[in-house]
């Protein structure tokens, strides 16, 4: 079975500063990969995903996720944050070559921003 | 298109009592999964159906069940609540063929407080 961690639990930046935060998985075989965000009051939105081939991956609102197979890494960064992305970020994984969608999330990093 | 809807959004109850929650996927959509989300335990893996079959099953005792109807809404039922079933409750849907069926939609949830 596949599992996730998410290295920090709640990271506080001031707005423009740069935003990296940590995910690591655990599973031998082919995974895909999920950054979901939840902003305070809203349901959980898909930032980004990676299935194979490029492994920097672009999402929206300027996130972008790097995949570095050898680290069983999948790390989400953003050059310069603003308040609005102050939310709760998940990692998540599935592993399909196992024969099941269902996503295994990290606990999560809340990320407070400061004006 | 509309997204996931879950009904209802908040639920309170007693302890030893039966709760039915509904989630409608998206149109077109025909794989739903229902995952728990405590403060503790973060989200986990409550069930999967696809094509009113269970497909796949998290680590939760037999007092949580499911089913999907033809039309792809699906219910899920917890019998003899007990308190630490309290917990936002989401629905997710996916396609059901080609890389799209990796991707998971959320609903904003179902809260449910047991006293």
């Amino acid at each position: 079975a596949q599992s996730v961690s998410q290295h920090n639990h709640h990271v506080i930046l001031s707005e423009a500063a740069s935003l990296e935060l940590g995910c690591n998985y655990s599973y031998g075989g082919t995974v895909n990969l999920f950054w979901y965000v939840q902003y305070p009051g809203q349901h959980l939105q898909l930032l980004l995903k990676y299935f194979s081939g490029d492994p920097l991956v672009k999402g929206i609102k300027g996130f972008e996720a790097e995949f570095i197979k050898s680290k069983f890494s999948f790390n989400l960064r953003k050059p310069s944050v603003q308040w609005s992305d102050t939310a709760e970020y998940f990692c998540a994984v599935n592993a399909p070559g196992a024969g099941s969608y269902q996503l295994t999330f990290g606990k999560g990093t809340k990320l407070s921003v400061i004006p | 298109k509309a997204g996931v809807t879950q009904t209802p959004r908040y639920l309170i109850k007693t302890r030893g009592q039966q709760v039915t929650l509904s989630c409608s996927p998206i149109s077109g959509h025909r794989s739903v999964s229902w995952y728990q989300q405590t403060p503790g335990q973060g989200l986990q893996f409550l069930f999967e159906y696809f094509s009113e079959t269970q497909r796949n099953k998290g680590n939760f005792p037999g007092r949580f069940s499911g089913r999907q109807f033809s039309n792809s809404r699906s219910e899920m039922n917890v019998s003899t609540l007990e308190l630490g079933d309290s917990a936002l409750y989401l629905c997710a849907s996916s396609f059901n063929s080609g890389i799209a069926k990796n991707i998971q939609y959320f609903g904003a949830g179902t809260r449910l407080s047991v006293l």
